[in-house]
C-alpha cells in the first residue's frame, strides 16, 4: 500500500485549504485513514479521521466547524478540508492509513506530509 | 478525555547506551491500542511497536515495549547512531482517535 499527499500550500487568513490523501495498493474501504497536523518544532496533533464505508468523518472538538474529512472512493482518495484559517494552523498535515479497527497490527502507513503555511 | 504524558522530555545519552522512555495515561488504556513512534526530522512518524509490545515489521529487536494499565515504557537496549529522534507513545481510541504524548527526545551526549 502507497499513500501519497498533495503537495504544499500557501493561504491567506481566513481562507481555506484541502489537503489529499491517495491511497494504491490495497482495498480503500478496508481503511481508518486519520489526519494529524505537527505545527512547526511541536508535537502530533490528531485532528479527525474516517472509515470510508462508514462514511462520516469524526473530529477532535478543537476543530469542530472548521475541518471537513471524506472520502472518493472512485479514486482511493481522502481528502482534508481546513477553514477559517489561521496563522497558527501553519504545520505539516499527514494522514496515516490503518485497518479496521485502528491499531490492530503493524498496517500503519503515513503520507509525506503536507506543509500549509498561512501568512497574510 | 485520555491524556499521555511522557518522560523525561529530553534523555541525552551515549550510542550503545540504554533507553528508557515512560508513558503514562491519565486512566488505564487498553495494551492493544498502546502504540510508540519514531520521527526523525523531515519525516512523517514511523511505527515501532504496537500493543504495547509487539515489534511493527523490520523494527530491529534492540527496540522493546512493555507496560500495561497506565504504564508503559520502550526500550532501546543499545542506542545506534540512527536511534537518535523523538519518540511519541500513542493511544488508538473509538471513532478513530488517536492521542499523542508530548514526545521524548533521545539526543547524543
Amino acid at each position: 500500500v502507497q499513500v501519497v499527499q498533495s503537495g504544499a500550500e500557501v493561504k491567506k487568513p481566513g481562507s481555506s485549504v484541502k489537503v489529499s490523501c491517495k491511497t494504491s495498493g490495497g482495498t480503500f474501504s478496508s481503511y481508518t485513514i486519520s489526519w494529524v497536523r505537527q505545527a512547526p518544532g511541536q508535537g502530533l496533533e490528531w485532528m479527525g479521521g474516517i472509515i470510508s464505508v462508514f462514511g462520516t468523518g469524526k473530529y477532535e472538538q478543537k476543530f469542530q466547524g472548521r475541518v471537513t474529512i471524506f472520502t472518493d472512493e472512485s479514486t482511493s482518495t481522502a481528502y482534508m478540508e481546513l477553514g477559517s484559517l489561521r496563522t497558527e494552523d501553519t504545520a505539516v498535515y499527514y494522514c496515516a492509513v490503518t485497518g479496521i479497527p485502528a491499531g490492530n497490527d503493524d498496517f500503519d502507513i503515513w503520507g509525506q506530509g503536507t506543509m500549509v503555511t498561512v501568512s497574510s | 478525555e485520555i491524556v499521555l504524558t511522557q518522560s523525561p522530555g529530553t534523555l541525552s545519552l551515549s550510542p550503545g547506551e540504554r533507553a528508557t522512555l515512560s508513558c503514562r495515561a491519565s486512566q488505564s488504556v487498553s495494551s492493544s491500542y498502546l502504540a510508540w513512534y519514531q520521527q526523525k526530522p523531515g519525516q512523517a512518524p514511523r511505527l515501532l511497536i504496537y500493543g504495547a509490545s509487539s515489534r511493527a515489521t523490520g523494527i530491529p529487536d534492540r527496540f522493546s515495549g512493555s507496560g500495561s494499565g497506565t504504564d508503559f515504557t520502550l526500550t532501546i537496549s543499545r542506542l545506534e547512531p540512527e536511534d537518535f529522534a523523538v519518540y511519541y507513545c500513542q493511544q488508538f481510541g473509538t471513532s478513530t482517535r488517536r492521542t499523542f504524548g508530548q514526545g521524548t527526545k533521545v539526543e547524543i551526549k
